[in-house]
């Protein structure tokens, strides 16, 4: 099975500031049929269900707004948004969809500083 | 796009229970369908999908050969056969669309497994 890591597993930072959170395969997740890797980042607010941001890496589902961004390839992989907003508040996952089992990595606890 | 799971509640260890997903608002036998849980205060954990015409199944080892994932394309309905429950497998079980990642989730329904 695929192994997700995230880092860090939780983060405190002040509004308008950056935020960066890796994820980490144990195995390339780039996905033969389409040469696309098949990293997918998720947030999750308290008492909802989570809700998709990002595919294919670094494609950003439509709605999201342009200041999450994904990047990486094969194993290694950032989210980023680019000024926190206080509704950012929430918990991030990655998922590799490339190969079942669909693993999930452990979490990112974003708060305000 | 809407996925309405039912079938939670209390169950025993040991016990079973069937859960149900009604999807509206797609065509539902152009997507796989997966299964998603999520213990209290916990992590997500990805449980089982299923292809669009439900000819490939797979699952996440804790559940292999106790839980089966089906579909019924003419109800655009989502099932999920959970035997031989353990306290472990407590936890809110979101139905969720495939497509590029997991792009449509439930609300969940919860499951409670205890004596």
């Amino acid at each position: 099975d695929i192994v997700m890591t995230q880092s860090p597993d939780s983060l405190a930072v002040s509004l308008g500031e950056r935020v960066t959170i890796n994820c980490k395969s144990s195995q390339s997740v780039l996905y033969g049929s389409n040469n696309r890797n098949h990293l997918t980042w998720y947030q999750q607010k308290p008492g909802q269900p989570p809700k998709m941001l990002i595919y294919w890496a670094s494609t950003r589902e439509s709605g999201v707004p342009d200041r999450f961004s994904g990047s990486g390839s094969g194993t290694d992989f950032t989210l980023t948004i680019s000024s926190l907003q206080a509704e950012d508040v929430a918990v991030y996952y990655c998922q590799q969809y490339s190969t079942s089992p669909y693993t999930f990595g452990q979490g990112s606890k974003l708060e305000i500083k | 796009v809407h996925l309405v799971e039912s079938g939670g509640g209390l169950v025993q260890p040991g016990g079973s229970l069937r859960l149900s997903c009604a999807a509206s608002g797609f065509t539902f036998s152009d997507y796989w369908i997966h299964w998603v849980r999520q213990a209290p205060g916990k992590g997500l954990v990805w449980v089982s999908h299923i292809t669009n015409n439900g000819d490939i199944t797979s699952y996440a080892d804790s559940v292999k050969g106790r839980f089966t994932i089906s579909r019924d394309n003419t109800r655009n309905t989502l099932y999920l056969q959970m035997n031989s429950l353990k306290d472990e497998d407590t936890a809110v079980y979101y139905c969720v669309r495939g497509a590029g990642g997991l792009d449509k989730w439930g609300q969940g329904t919860l499951v409670t497994v205890s004596s």
